[in-house]
């Protein structure tokens, strides 16, 4: 299994809050994609890195930052939560090219109240 | 836009049974791949495929990649109560030299095997 960690795993925060979600991995993979699960959209793309301090928009960013100042650790905050953000989000790496073969983290559930 | 579509959405079957799920699309893709995803976790690779026609197995599971690469289906022979959770595909754009950065994902499978 790819080692990927996120934390925290469980986060209930409260409207207007801002949140850090943290994704560290221990492969050296070059990329990081940040997604967030909620049913009846699937996984949806939230931002992903291919490089240290290199980042882009996924199909869902608004509301949503990410910083990659070291190629071990993704962060992705939200400067100030809203109920519609309550999802679970995933943290995935990448360093195959051809197929982009990409392996998940464990998740963070989070609730915005 | 890319575009997955699996089939069908949710399937409850009884263990012993054989089933198939599908993944399809109108576009190209350069390589496809299939994850399973139990409750509370994170989608798990189970295979990848890049040549059109392709076919893997792996133990009761046989992954196969259309020939045009515009879809794959999972076929599961004997389903065991293990084989329970959520089936997703991802497609990778045409490789087109440079980084493609970006998968699209079907929304999945929910597969039931009761004992």
């Amino acid at each position: 299994d790819a080692g990927i960690t996120q934390s925290p795993r469980h986060k209930v925060t409260e409207t207007g809050t801002p949140v850090t979600l943290r994704c560290h991995q221990t492969e050296n993979h070059r990329y990081m994609y940040w997604y967030r699960q909620d049913p009846g959209h699937g996984l949806r793309l939230i931002h992903y890195s291919y490089g240290v301090k290199d980042t882009d928009k996924g199909e869902v960013s608004d509301g949503y930052s990410v910083s990659r100042s070291k190629t071990e650790d993704f962060l992705l905050t939200l400067e100030s939560a809203t109920s519609s953000q309550t999802s679970v989000y995933f943290c995935a790496i990448s360093d195959d090219r051809r197929t982009d073969t990409q392996y998940f983290g464990p998740g963070t559930r989070l609730t915005v109240l | 836009t890319q575009l997955l579509e699996q089939s069908p959405q949710f399937l409850s079957i009884q263990e012993g049974e054989n089933l198939t799920v599908y993944c399809n699309s109108s576009s190209v893709f350069s390589s496809l791949q299939w994850y399973r995803q139990e409750p509370g976790e994170g989608p798990v690779l189970l295979v990848t495929v890049v040549t059109g026609g392709e076919v893997k197995k792996l133990k009761r599971l046989t992954f196969q990649f259309g020939d045009a690469r515009k879809d794959s289906s999972l076929h599961i022979t004997a389903a065991q109560p293990g084989d329970t959770g959520l089936y997703l595909c991802a497609g990778a754009p045409p490789w087109s030299g440079g980084s493609n950065y970006k998968l699209t994902f079907g929304k999945g499978t929910l597969l039931t095997v009761n004992p």
